[in-house]
């Protein structure tokens, strides 16, 4: 059974980079049939993409985040990351890590990542 | 961005209901949209891809209709395990986008 699992700092100061990596097990992320990404849903609101990345290293990203995000692949490690700089504390959310085939299943379980000094 | 508007924003409903949920894009998106199942502290959960498309393990209570700009989520009779809220997603075109949600709760 495919899971994802996200791993990271819970705590980011304000001007500073958030660095989480996802971790995949019970199957490869090297196949040409899946793209591997990430999400977010700030506390008691609704759920925004992030980007999305294939074993390649091609990505796809929200126009809205795409000057802060790079999302990179590691497919010795089974793993995909998420870089997002210049962090305010809008950028508090519950971070999932996702498989994509268009629609989005299995999710990992999330990480809240919060912005404070 | 293709927007996505669900309704209601909230419902109110008894175990053995039926419920309809909808959601409406802001230009066709043909089938490419996704039903989501998410409860407190937990990650969503695919219930329904491609309009239709019932998920893997998803109870048969669940149904999904509609292709172009409208779409809706049945559930054809509540259980207490459904109240939770549920979201629509396009895959149509990037970037993703989500609705807003939909709460169903215990009347």
């Amino acid at each position: 059974q495919l899971q994802l699992q996200e791993s990271g700092p819970g705590l980011v100061k304000p001007s500073e980079t958030l660095s989480l990596t996802c971790t995949v097990s019970g199957g490869s992320i090297s196949t040409s049939y899946y793209y591997w990404g990430w999400l977010r849903q700030p506390p008691g609101k609704g759920l925004e993409w992030i980007g999305n990345i294939i074993y390649t290293g091609r990505t796809n990203y929200n126009p809205s985040l795409k000057s802060r995000v790079t999302i990179s692949v590691d497919t010795s490690k089974n793993q995909f990351s998420l870089r997002l700089s210049s962090v305010t504390t809008a950028d508090t959310s519950v971070y999932y890590c996702a498989r994509y085939n268009g629609y989005i299943s299995p999710w990992g379980q999330g990480t809240l990542v919060t912005v404070s000094s | 961005d293709i927007q996505m508007t669900q309704s209601p924003s909230t419902l109110s409903a008894s175990v053995g209901d039926r419920v309809t949920i909808t959601c409406r894009a802001s230009q066709s998106i043909s089938s490419w949209l996704a039903w989501y199942q998410q409860k407190p502290g937990k990650a969503p959960n695919l219930l329904i891809y491609k309009a239709s498309s019932l998920e893997s393990g998803v109870p048969s209570r669940f149904g999904g209709s509609g292709s172009g700009t409208e779409f809706t989520l049945t559930i054809s009779s509540l259980q207490p395990d459904d109240f939770a809220t549920y979201y629509c997603q396009q895959y149509h075109d990037y970037p993703y986008t989500f609705g807003q949600g939909t709460k169903l709760e215990i009347k």
